[in-house]
């Protein structure tokens, strides 16, 4: 069973720019969660999508945006790229059913670096 | 609202000795829990999860955790330390039945280990 697929592994972006992340999870898991992991602030939660709905979203700014496609991948976009942006971006994934099997799995993440 | 603490943010032990990774939660409602582990440049693998099926939970590479409803616990242990187990430990809770919705992380502990 193939596990959750991240790309691109490393990213290189301007300040101003914009970036787009791709996540492909767990073939039959229908919920891809994005976290956004830095030394400062650790592991914080940006949004959830499920079945092509955000279901739950963190506290971080629009700048910051997601969706997911039919078959159940998933893109997170930042705008306006930010220093602060820097990080290492990860994607779980999950049935998203509650009693289908608890636990996420978790992609290796982008390294995003702003300059 | 719900919270982790990891208490420690580096631990080092000595091969072969006891490793204990302390884990505090604070939830409303019945917690769904987790530690992950993270190796350099690497996403989160799932340790072991708390879904309220048993207090004692054994999960991957000899690491087992207690569920202490009355200490709010959830504390890591593994009786021999092995070099590979030198890592970054993260402990998270969810709220959502562990198959949707958000992780809240603690700050990390990272262990150390001596030959």
């Amino acid at each position: 069973k193939a596990g959750v697929t991240q790309t691109p592994r490393y990213l290189i972006k301007t300040r101003g720019q914009q970036v787009t992340l791709s996540c492909s999870p767990i073939s039959g898991h229908r919920s891809v969660s994005w976290y956004q992991q830095t030394p400062g602030q650790g592991l914080q939660f940006l949004f959830e999508y499920f079945s092509e709905t955000q279901r739950n979203k963190g506290n971080f700014p629009g700048r910051f945006s997601g969706r997911q496609f039919s078959n159940s991948r998933s893109e997170m976009n930042v705008s306006t790229l930010e220093l602060g942006d820097s990080a290492l971006y990860l994607c779980a994934s999950s049935s998203g059913v509650q009693g289908a099997g608890y636990g996420y799995t978790f992609g290796s993440g982008t390294r995003l670096t702003v300059v | 609202a719900q919270s982790v603490t990891q208490l420690g943010s580096h631990v080092s032990v000595s091969e072969g000795a006891l490793v204990l990774l302390r884990c505090n939660y604070s939830s409303s409602v019945p917690p769904y829990l987790f530690w992950y582990v993270q190796y350099p440049n690497q996403g989160l693998q799932l340790l072991l999860k708390y879904t309220s099926a048993a207090t004692l939970v054994k999960g991957i590479n000899g690491f087992e955790a207690e569920f202490k409803k009355s200490e709010t616990s959830f504390h890591l242990t593994k009786p021999s330390a092995h070099m590979s187990d030198a890592a970054e430990y993260f402990c998270a809770v969810s709220d959502y039945g562990g198959s949707q919705g958000n992780l809240i992380f603690g700050k990390g502990t990272k262990l150390s280990v001596k030959p």
